[in-house]
């Protein structure tokens, strides 16, 4: 079974950058995973961030980007505000058809 | 404008079956794949089913394989998840979401509806 790991939780002070990590329990993630990053904060439906390893979806601030760093896919948050507290998701698409989530990162920023 | 509104969510006996569905009456919904993720109180985001546009290929999570089953009508721009042999374990927002232009991510979701199984 394949399994995404995510990072728990980090904290970033306003202003930091941060940087989550995507990785596949057994192997490597790599752009044929198609990492996607989807920002949700309690109670409110995921809002899509990044798409196809580092593309932004509209809207998204330059701030967050996405990028493969060695065998895991990252999103990266520079000059974090308050209201990127919310958890992160990763998502990967596998080549049977189906998708994995990571199990969520919750970001603090204080 | 993509607008996905979901129903049919409830309180449901362990056991027990349920249909979800999610309309979308203001866009091309029958040119994309359509999704079901589901988020257990507290938990994270969990992938359940995928449905090819015209209803011919479907793909399912293992724990949900043989209980669930996803299905779309184009013709009322509707998406479907039968849901059966309930568990405590089910208990979730069941959001649909439109595998997008973006290609391999889910660029639009509903706002999710609650299914709760219990006794």
């Amino acid at each position: 079974q394949t399994v995404v790991t995510q990072e728990p939780s980090f904290s970033v002070s306003p202003g930091g950058t941060v940087t989550f990590t995507c990785g596949l329990s057994s192997g490597s993630v790599s752009a044929s995973d198609f990492p996607s990053w989807y920002q949700q904060t309690p109670g409110q439906t995921p809002r899509t961030l990044i798409y196809n390893t580092n593309t932004r979806s509209s809207g998204v601030p330059a701030r967050f980007s996405g990028s493969i760093l060695g065998n895991k896919a990252a999103l990266t948050i520079t000059g974090a505000q308050a209201d990127d507290d919310s958890d992160y998701y990763c998502v990967l698409y596998m080549s049977s058809g189906i998708w994995v989530f990571g199990g969520g990162t919750k970001l603090t920023v204080l | 404008e993509v607008h996905l509104v979901e129903s049919g969510g409830g309180l449901v006996q362990p056991g027990g079956s349920l249909r979800l569905s999610c309309a979308d009456p203001g866009s091309t919904f029958s040119g994309y794949w359509m999704s079901w993720v589901r988020q257990a109180p507290g938990k994270g985001l969990e992938w359940l089913a995928n449905i090819k546009q015209d209803g011919s290929v479907k793909y399912y999570v293992d724990s949900v394989k043989g209980r669930f089953t996803i299905s779309r009508d184009n013709a009322k721009n509707s998406l479907y998840l039968q849901m059966s042999s309930l568990r405590a374990e089910d208990t979730a927002v069941y959001y649909c979401a439109r595998v997008g232009v973006c290609g391999y991510c889910f660029d639009y979701w509903g706002q999710g509806t609650l299914v709760t199984v219990s006794s």
